[in-house]
């Protein structure tokens, strides 16, 4: 059974913190890893990392992938209260698409002024 | 662009009453699917589709239908709801060439009492 394991569930610091957000995952056949961000309803898409292992890079957001660990690390430095929302990490496997991606628990973070 | 819609955006349901939560997307995806929140628990596939006409079942099917009749619809079906029900759900829509990436509607706050 596909699975993916975020943490930590929840996160508290303040405004200027860095933060770094994990994601772990088994899979049968791995096709792409991917980040949204929560806030009050729809995720929206942030980063899509595949096993090239190349880093994605927005502004104060990165992300990267380690295949040989199968996991994924999202950071964000000099966090804004802005910042604050739920960090979903999704795994889309191969053959199947992303019509049916695995979620993980989702990290709360919460960014304090 | 409206994007992918859904409706209604809050709903209160007697336990065994059905309902139908409406899904509609204006991109000409492909690909949609239905998932639920919980809290703790990510967001869990309820069904998909990869085309008009054409459904499968995800993860946590039990107690829901789904049919897809055009493109751009795809309503997901209480049968008999069950205070387990109680849930927020999210339409998504997407295509292959995206590679992963799932465009998500605002979602409904079911309570089924």
């Amino acid at each position: 059974e596909d699975k993916v394991v975020q943490s930590p569930l929840s996160l508290v610091v303040h405004e200027g913190d860095t933060v770094t957000l994990n994601c772990s995952y088994e899979v049968t056949n791995f096709r792409s890893l991917l980040w949204y961000k929560q806030e009050k309803k729809a995720p929206t898409f942030l980063f899509m990392l595949t096993s090239s292992g190349i880093e994605k890079k927005s502004g104060r957001l990165s992300s990267i992938l380690d295949k040989k660990e199968l996991s994924s690390i999202l950071n964000i430095t000099a966090t804004q209260t802005g910042d604050s929302a739920i960090y979903l990490c999704a795994v889309e496997p191969f053959f199947q698409g992303a019509q049916k991606l695995v979620f993980g628990q989702g990290t709360r973070l919460t960014i304090n002024p | 662009n409206a994007g992918v819609t859904q409706t209604p955006k809050f709903q209160v349901l007697k336990t065994g009453q059905s309902m139908t939560l409406q899904c509609a997307q204006d991109m000409n995806h492909e690909y949609m699917s239905w998932y639920r929140q919980d809290p703790g628990m990510g967001l869990r596939l309820i069904h998909y589709s990869v085309g008009a006409g054409i459904t499968d079942q995800g993860e946590v099917p039990n107690g829901y239908n789904v049919s897809r009749s055009t493109t751009e619809d795809f309503p997901l079906r209480l049968l008999s709801a069950a205070p387990s029900q109680t849930s927020v759900y999210f339409c998504a829509s997407t295509y292959p060439d995206l590679r992963g990436e799932a465009f998500f509607g605002q979602g409904t706050r079911l309570t089924v009492v």
